[in-house]
């Protein structure tokens, strides 16, 4: 299987500061790491993801870092707004098998 | 196109109940993952299937819990005696493909509360 730890899980910013989250995974077969954005209520939707044979990619304010030595890969949200107050989960995958191994969430709170 | 619907939208029941959960994926997907998200926590899978065949149940509690996708749509999550630790939503979720890197689209769940 996988574990994957996420920290925080609790984070609060300023309106138009970043925000990071950070995700470590155990096993080094897993190659695939998506996030998920969850609304109150809501069911998580995929933001953006990274396979590991990139180390970053970037999209519409959002940043994603891969360090597979180190197995750790992180969410960086720049210039944040108060819609992007929601949980926000990382998950990890091993290649051929495509379950998802969660973290525990990060409550991001965007104030303004 | 319709994203994944699920089924009852919330149940209260009473510790020994049973209650069926119903998940319709998004069509044409072929893998199905039904998840359990407790609250404040990650989802954490329970089972999934690829067309009808069951690909990993390891994690159903396969005593009280049950799940079938007899056509390859739609499916049936079932707990028969519900206990207060399964106080959760319930979040069905489909890819259109088997392999690595096929995206998961999750449904807007099912929550359960068993006092």
């Amino acid at each position: 299987g996988e574990q994957v730890e996420q920290l925080p899980s609790i984070l609060r910013v300023q309106e138009g500061s970043s925000a990071s989250i950070n995700c470590t995974y155990e096993n080094s077969a897993s190659n695939y790491f998506p996030w998920y954005k969850q609304e109150p209520g809501e069911n998580p939707k995929l933001i953006i993801d990274i396979r590991s044979n990139m180390e970053r990619k970037q999209t519409q304010g959002l940043i994603v870092l891969l360090d597979k030595k180190a197995k750790r890969f992180s969410l960086h949200i720049t210039d944040t707004q108060p819609g992007d107050s929601a949980m926000y989960f990382c998950a990890a995958t091993m290649s051929n098998y495509n379950v998802l191994y969660f973290g525990s969430g990060t409550k991001l709170t965007v104030e303004p | 196109e319709a994203g994944v619907t699920q089924s009852p939208r919330y149940a209260v029941l009473q510790e020994g109940q049973a209650v069926s959960f119903w998940c319709d994926p998004i069509s044409g997907h072929d893998t199905l993952y039904w998840y359990q998200q407790p609250r404040d926590q990650g989802p954490q899978l329970l089972v999934y299937f690829r067309d009808e065949a069951v690909i990993d149940n390891s994690q159903l509690p396969s005593d009280r819990f049950s799940a079938v996708r007899p056509k390859g749509t739609n499916s049936t999550l079932k707990i028969q005696s519900a206990k207060q630790g399964d106080t959760a939503t319930y979040l069905c979720a489909s890819s259109e493909d088997w392999g690595n890197y096929a995206e998961q689209f999750f449904g807007p769940g099912t929550r359960l509360t068993v006092l």
